[in-house]
């Protein structure tokens, strides 16, 4: 089973609204990273939060870690057209490797 | 040219063709990556290099090939693919292996007939 799993796999919103997409994972990390994707193309990452913090902000992104649920949200406030994509949760699983969960896509309508 | 680059981004091949992807990376990073992403499924590691030398193999079958000259390029050579091969082959990289964010570059998209 994979480390990160995305929550909603899907959610659709209106432009100027907030956006909050969760990922569990199984076991401990050192970090976890938030990655965005538009269709068919890489990924970008956007965010690292370690193990011993509990919240990060970048521009109209906020990543929240709460290590004994095991859980983190990505926060996309008053989001745009242009926040439509896919949004991906990254953990370092045990050995250091990075493992990335299924995505949740995100689609902002204007 | 900044970043990670891949060519070609599309490529369509047949079961018997061979074929090579190319990713190159101008961040002056030591560890590069390639990744598989299929539809509906989490983003498969294939390979990791750290300074040329090949780190980890994802259990990857052997018609999947990698080559790191230098710690600037990456290669994967492909023969005699699968249909189910077919997917978005994604390199990148980091500052070390395993150490911080990866940078993407735009994938080649791969559909084999």
């Amino acid at each position: 089973s994979q480390q990160g799993e995305e929550d909603p796999q899907a959610l659709s919103i209106q432009e100027g609204e907030n956006a909050t997409m969760n990922c569990s994972y199984k076991t401990s990390i050192n970090n976890l990273q938030w990655y965005r994707q538009n269709s068919g193309r890489g990924l970008v990452h956007l965010i690292l939060i370690r193990s011993n913090e509990r919240e990060k902000h970048s521009g109209r992104l906020r990543v929240t870690l709460d290590t004994s649920k095991k859980s983190s949200s990505l926060l996309i406030t008053a989001s745009r057209a242009a926040d439509t994509a896919s949004y991906f949760c990254a953990t370092d699983a045990g050995g250091n490797k990075l493992v990335f969960g299924a995505g949740t896509i995100l689609r902002v309508k204007s | 040219e900044t970043g990670v680059t891949q060519t070609p981004r599309h490529l369509v091949m047949g079961m018997t063709n061979k074929k090579s992807l190319k990713c190159e990376q101008h961040l002056g990073h030591n560890a590069m990556y390639w990744y598989k992403q299929s539809a509906k499924k989490p983003l498969e590691l294939m390979f990791v290099y750290s300074l040329e030398e090949r780190v980890e193999n994802n259990s990857v079958p052997s018609r999947f090939s990698p080559e790191c000259p230098n710690s600037s390029h990456l290669f994967l050579h492909l023969h005699t693919l699968q249909p189910e091969d077919s997917a978005l082959y994604l390199c990148a990289s980091s500052q070390s292996v395993w150490l911080g964010a990866q940078y993407f570059g735009p994938g080649t998209r791969l559909l084999v007939l």
